[in-house]
C-alpha cells in the first residue's frame, strides 16, 4: 500500500512565523504535490514537483515555497504566515509524469495561524 | 468559470436509497477523471479512473460512468458508512501539465439508518 505521511495532523503558529510542514511517500514516486482545502472552495493546488529540486507553480502559490531535495519528501514553506493561511494543507503522490496515475494523499494538516 | 461542477452539493438519503452523484466538466481534451471518498479529517481516498466515454467502473455499491460532459457517481443501496463527501477530479490532455488535476468542490453524502 502507498503511504503518504504528513509531519503534523494539527498546528498553531503565530502570524509572521515561518511554518514548516513535511510530507514524506514511501513509494518511489516521481510527482508530490501541496493542496491547500477550504470550505466552498474545495482542494486547490499550490506547487507541485515531477523530480527532486524541480518544481512548478500551482493554482495559488503567493506566500509559499516548497522544497524537494530527496525523492521521498516535499516539504512546504509558509515564509511568513497569515491569518489568510488558515486551511486544511493535504500532501499527494503520483507515481510517474509520463502515465497518468491516481494520487495518493495523506492524512492532512490542519494549520491555524493566529 | 468553474472547470468541474458537481452536484448536488449535499444529499441525503435513507439507507438502501440508491441515487446518483453528478460531475461536469468543460475541459477540453479529458485525459482522465477520477473520483475520491474523503471522509471528515482525513485525506481523499482513490475511488476510480475513468478514461473515455461510455467506460464505467464498480467497486461494490458505487459505480462510476463517463460521458463527453459529465460523470456520474451511482450508488446502489448504500449503506451509513458510505457517508462522506465524494469529489471529482479532472486532468486535461491539450496544453498546461500534464499530471495536475483539477478538483470540483465535492457532494457531502449523508446516508441515514
Amino acid at each position: 500500500d502507498v503511504k503518504v505521511t504528513q509531519s503534523s495532523r494539527y498546528l498553531v503558529k503565530r502570524t509572521g512565523e515561518k511554518v514548516f510542514l513535511e510530507c514524506v511517500q514511501d513509494m518511489d514516486h516521481e510527482n508530490m504535490f501541496w493542496y491547500r482545502q477550504d470550505p466552498g472552495l474545495g482542494l486547490r493546488l499550490i506547487y507541485f514537483s515531477y523530480d527532486v529540486k524541480m518544481k512548478e507553480k500551482g493554482d495559488i502559490p503567493e506566500g509559499y515555497s516548497v522544497s524537494r531535495e530527496k525523492k521521498e519528501r516535499f516539504s512546504l514553506i509558509l515564509e511568513s504566515a497569515s491569518t489568510n493561511q488558515t486551511s486544511m494543507y493535504l500532501c499527494a503522490s503520483s507515481f510517474s509524469r509520463v502515465t497518468l496515475d491516481e494520487q495518493y494523499f495523506g492524512p492532512g494538516t490542519r494549520l491555524t495561524v493566529t | 468559470e468553474d472547470q468541474v461542477t458537481q452536484s448536488p452539493e449535499a444529499l441525503r438519503l435513507q439507507e438502501g436509497e440508491s441515487s446518483s452523484l453528478n460531475c461536469s466538466y468543460t475541459v477540453s481534451g479529458l485525459r482522465g477523471l477520477f473520483w475520491y471518498r474523503q471522509d471528515p479529517g482525513k485525506g481523499p481516498e482513490f475511488l476510480f479512473t475513468l478514461y473515455s466515454a461510455g467506460e464505467e467502473k464498480e467497486k461494490e455499491r458505487l459505480k462510476a460512468t463517463l460521458t463527453k460532459k459529465e460523470s456520474f457517481l451511482h450508488i446502489t443501496a448504500p449503506k451509513p458508512e458510505d457517508s462522506a463527501t465524494y469529489l471529482c477530479a479532472v486532468q486535461e490532455g491539450s496544453g498546461g501539465s500534464n499530471y495536475k488535476l483539477t478538483f470540483g468542490k465535492g457532494t457531502l453524502l449523508t446516508v441515514n439508518p
